[in-house]
């Protein structure tokens, strides 16, 4: 069975400082790891994705995820902050054992909120 | 291409009404897959289509609620006799072949918000 956990539901961050957003992961075998975002009234957006290949994934935005077996997370960052930054940010796990996007497991959700 | 489009964006009913949500994937594609956004909670899967075709409804609960993706049309999520439990935002993915988290692009549409007072 797979499951991710996002740590914090809210984040809020003033522009032009880092960000960090928590994920942890569980997963039978070797998972494959997504961050989604999601702004009001807009579909859900793929950020990156890591499969397999490089531990630290760079996605659309300037943002970066690094995947760490050893910690089971797979935190995204960001350097600096923009105000269009803020959304709803989605940590995805899909096992490779079960595969296909129809088992696709979210986590809750992580509220960003850049502040001036 | 207009992307994967869902309406309406809100839905209300009563309960023991009849909801329908529509998902129209992008062009080219004929693989739907649709998920479900309780509050508070991640999305869940429910069931992924490719036309005419039921491949996976694993995640769809076992009564009242019916999907379907004829050959010409959207796809069709129908939930009879709504309950209050079935209140949340009903999301529709699609994808030109089966999705398996490699290369191929799962595109996801903007959401059905189900209301049932």
């Amino acid at each position: 069975a797979q499951s991710v956990t996002q740590l914090d539901s809210h984040v809020s961050v003033s522009e032009g400082t880092p960000v960090l957003l928590r994920c942890n992961y569980s997963s039978s075998y070797s998972p494959s790891l997504f961050w989604y975002v999601q702004h009001p009234n807009k579909g859900l957006q793929l950020l990156l994705k890591y499969t397999s290949a490089a531990t630290l994934v760079k996605g659309i935005n300037g943002f970066e995820a690094e995947f760490k077996k050893s910690e089971t997370s797979f935190h995204l960052t960001k350097p600096s902050a923009h105000m269009s930054d803020a959304a709803e940010y989605f940590c995805v796990v899909s096992d490779q054992e079960s595969g296909g996007g129809n088992k696709l497991t979210f986590g809750t959700g992580t509220q960003l909120k850049v502040e001036l | 291409n207009a992307g994967v489009m869902q309406n309406p964006r809100h839905l209300v009913r009563r309960r023991g009404q009849e909801a329908r949500l529509r998902c129209s994937p992008m062009k080219g594609h004929s693989h739907v897959y649709w998920y479900r956004q309780l509050p508070e909670e991640g999305l869940k899967f429910m069931v992924y289509l490719q036309k005419e075709n039921i491949i996976d409804e694993s995640g769809m609960p076992k009564e009242r609620f019916s999907a379907e993706f004829p050959k010409e049309g959207p796809s069709i999520l129908r939930i009879q006799q709504v309950v209050r439990g079935d209140s949340a935002a009903y999301f529709c993915a699609s994808s030109r072949m089966p999705w398996t988290g490699g290369d191929e692009k799962l595109f996801f549409g903007s959401g059905t918000q189900l209301s049932v007072l």
